[in-house]
């Protein structure tokens, strides 16, 4: 079964700074999705970026961009010039591409990240 | 605008009693979610559909049941037989699983019992 790791439970940035957020995932699959997600004080929950693992390339919206390692599985996301507005819980998730299995459409979460950005 | 709509935003469920969380969704996308989600934990699918008239248990079924006769609407009923019931709860909508996948939330009801 896949899993999905987030390592810091908890991080900081200073305001206009960078910060990078770790997630590691196991899975024996080659083709699947990767997804960070922002969950505000506001409990929406907001897609932030989005990878396809057959894409070599890393993706990237604005002031965030991924770090994705296929071989390493890890898929890091980094939040550039960062703002207030940044401050969050971010989730990173899995789904598997392939359609092999009943329960292949669901998404399988990390635990999360709570982002803090000070003044 | 296009979106998902939860209601109640609270709700409070007294001992026996069962209550329904409502979702809504103008999107027309085929498949709908719900999560529920713990403190210190990630987000647990309760329940998925992936079209009218169909739905699948997810990792958490138990103590819930949902019906899907609308391809908008997507309710969730939190049974007696859920014992706890206390959480944050997140409806969820995709277009086909085959294309870009992405799931769009609800802003969430929270359930709390008296």
């Amino acid at each position: 079964a896949q899993t999905v790791t987030q390592s810091q439970p908890e991080m900081s940035v200073q305001e206009a700074e960078t910060v990078t957020l770790s997630c590691t995932y196991d899975t024996s699959e080659s083709d699947y999705y990767l997804f960070w997600y922002k969950q505000p004080p506001s409990r929406q929950m907001i897609l932030v970026i989005r990878q396809e693992a057959y894409k070599q390339q890393n993706a990237t919206e604005n002031r965030f961009s991924v770090n994705f390692q296929k071989a390493a599985k890890s898929f890091s996301l980094k939040i550039s010039d960062s703002q207030l507005g940044d401050a969050a819980m971010y989730f990173c998730a899995y789904r598997s591409r392939t359609l092999n299995a009943g329960n292949n459409r669901k998404l399988i979460w990390g635990l999360g990240t709570s982002l803090a950005v000070n003044p | 605008d296009g979106g998902i709509t939860q209601s109640p935003k609270y709700l409070f469920r007294k001992e026996g009693q069962n209550v329904t969380l409502s979702c809504e969704q103008n999107l027309n996308h085929d498949a709908m979610y719900w999560y529920r989600q713990d403190p210190g934990q990630g987000l647990r699918l309760i329940y998925y559909s992936q079209i009218v008239n169909d739905f699948q248990k997810g990792d958490i079924a138990e103590g819930y049941s949902v019906s899907r006769e609308k391809k908008e609407s997507f309710p969730l009923t939190v049974t007696s037989a859920q014992k706890n019931p206390t959480a944050f709860y997140l409806c969820a909508s995709s277009t086909d699983p085959l294309a870009k996948n992405i799931q769009y939330f609800g802003a969430g009801t929270r359930l709390s019992v008296l």
